[in-house]
């Protein structure tokens, strides 16, 4: 079943201009991952924040978790028209001896030059 | 030094033909995974693959059904493909312990069924 859900759906940018999008979940999680997704490609992971941690760097990016509000937001500062792309949050799940990801609906960021 | 390869890339077929998806990682993971990812982007679990044991079913028609010869590979045979079976199929990876959260995927394979 369906966890995170970005917001917004789509985003468009000027090159240098911050990009933020965000993602609430139902349940609760030991880590909260965001990937991103290159037009006619995988997904690629980007950052990974764990449960008691509040925030993450890596890079440009920022990430941000609230627990409390079951919600996270992916920060791209300065951004490049080569950040055009998809971005998806994931929520692990384990049960019955399995772990998969649950995977959101994305955020389709578009950088103009 | 491909981590998660797919072949074909693209694969166009009539309704009701079979046709196959192959899968290799070359990470030493201990699970694969194959995902649905429909039109609207949205990626949907299929299947999850552990040391050859099959843990996850998510609802799949019994026409989807993987095949894992080894370790490192994941094979997806579609019996009797239908219009609604048109999407992007991914194949994923990951090295099962505490560290190993993050998933490996492969490029994709984009079926279209006419």
């Amino acid at each position: 079943s369906q966890q995170g859900e970005e917001d917004p759906q789509a985003l468009s940018i000027q090159e240098g201009e911050n990009a933020t999008m965000n993602c609430s979940y139902k349940t609760s999680i030991n880590n909260l991952q965001w990937y991103r997704q290159n037009s006619g490609r995988g997904l690629v992971h980007l950052i990974l924040i764990r449960s008691n941690e509040r925030e993450k760097h890596s890079g440009r990016l920022r990430v941000t978790l609230d627990t409390s509000k079951k919600s996270s937001s992916l920060l791209i500062t300065a951004s490049r028209a080569a950040d055009t792309a998809s971005y998806f949050c994931a929520t692990p799940y384990s049960g019955a001896g399995s772990y998969q990801l649950t995977f959101g609906k994305g955020t389709k960021l578009s950088v103009i030059p | 030094d491909t981590a998660v390869s797919q072949t074909p890339k693209y694969l166009v077929t009539q309704m009701g033909n079979d046709k196959s998806i192959k899968c290799e990682q070359n990470l030493g993971h201990d699970t694969m995974y194959w995902y649905k990812q429909d039109s609207k982007k949205f990626l949907k679990i299929m299947f999850s693959y552990n040391n050859k044991e099959l843990i996850i079913n998510e609802t799949v028609p019994n026409r989807f059904s993987p095949k894992s010869p080894d370790k490192a590979h994941l094979n997806l045979h579609i019996n009797s493909l239908e219009l609604g079976d048109s999407a992007v199929y991914f194949c994923a990876s990951r090295l099962r312990d505490y560290q190993g959260e993050t998933q490996y995927f492969g490029p994709g394979t984009r079926l279209l069924v006419l």
